[in-house]
């Protein structure tokens, strides 16, 4: 059971917003910066956001980062088919001193 | 630009130790905190363990009495051992660049199965 909870799945039809929560805890969430990947099937977790709600270089505006007290969430818009991917929220974790990881949300675009 | 990547056996046998390597390239590291994480088939992801490289280090807490990770400056790698494995350590192995509170760059994983 993972110390981070995310939805399972989501769904929304091209072009447009979906968003991913993360629910955690004070010695998470709640006191440390979280980060999101996006995962396609048999390649690597790819960093989407970073410190709640910054985008690395070649992230589009279309992906977006919010953080309030002990949750977190993604936000999708514009939705496209190559959104489609496994996206998992992060972030360590000062009282089992570990780096956490939510479950993994399954993002369909119907 | 930085890049990693893992290397070793992809099948071994229970109760043996697994050894992974990661290569670093395009950038030196001698910053940074470097780590390794798994993921069983059809899971999520789980942090092993990081090491600085000056040579510290931390384990998950789960898997610490198991877990080795060290670092050859000289060839720019860092290692993973495991020992004791078991069929609950076969997942794709990861090492990646943790920046601050972030994993920023990730190599490509490599397999390994636990199998006799």
């Amino acid at each position: 059971q993972s110390a981070l909870t995310q939805p399972p799945s989501v769904s929304a039809a091209p072009g447009q917003k979906v968003t991913i929560s993360c629910s955690g805890s004070s010695p998470n969430i709640g006191n440390n910066d979280v980060s999101w990947y996006q995962q396609f099937p048999g390649t690597a977790p790819k960093l989407l956001i970073f410190d709640n709600n910054k985008r690395p270089s070649g992230i589009p505006d279309r992906f977006s980062g919010t953080k309030s007290g002990t949750s977190a969430t993604l936000g999708i818009t514009g939705l496209q088919t190559g959104d489609e991917a496994d996206y998992y929220c992060g972030t360590w974790d000062s009282s089992l001193y570990d780096w956490v990881f939510g479950g993994g949300t399954k993002l369909t675009v119907l | 630009q930085v890049q990693l990547q893992e290397s070793g056996p992809g099948l071994v046998t229970p109760s043996e130790t697994l050894s992974l390597t990661c290569t670093v390239s395009g950038g030196s590291i001698t910053s940074y905190y470097w780590s390794w994480i798994r993921q069983a088939p059809g899971k999520g992801l789980q942090w092993i363990g990081y090491i600085y490289h000056s040579g510290s280090t931390n384990y998950n807490p789960s898997l610490k009495s198991r877990v080795t990770i060290s670092v050859d400056t000289s060839k720019n790698q860092f290692s993973l051992k495991v020992t004791s494995v078991t069929a609950a350590d076969t997942a794709v192995y990861y090492c990646a660049r943790q920046n601050g509170n972030t994993f920023d760059i990730w190599g490509q994983g490599t397999m390994v199965t636990v199998s006799s």
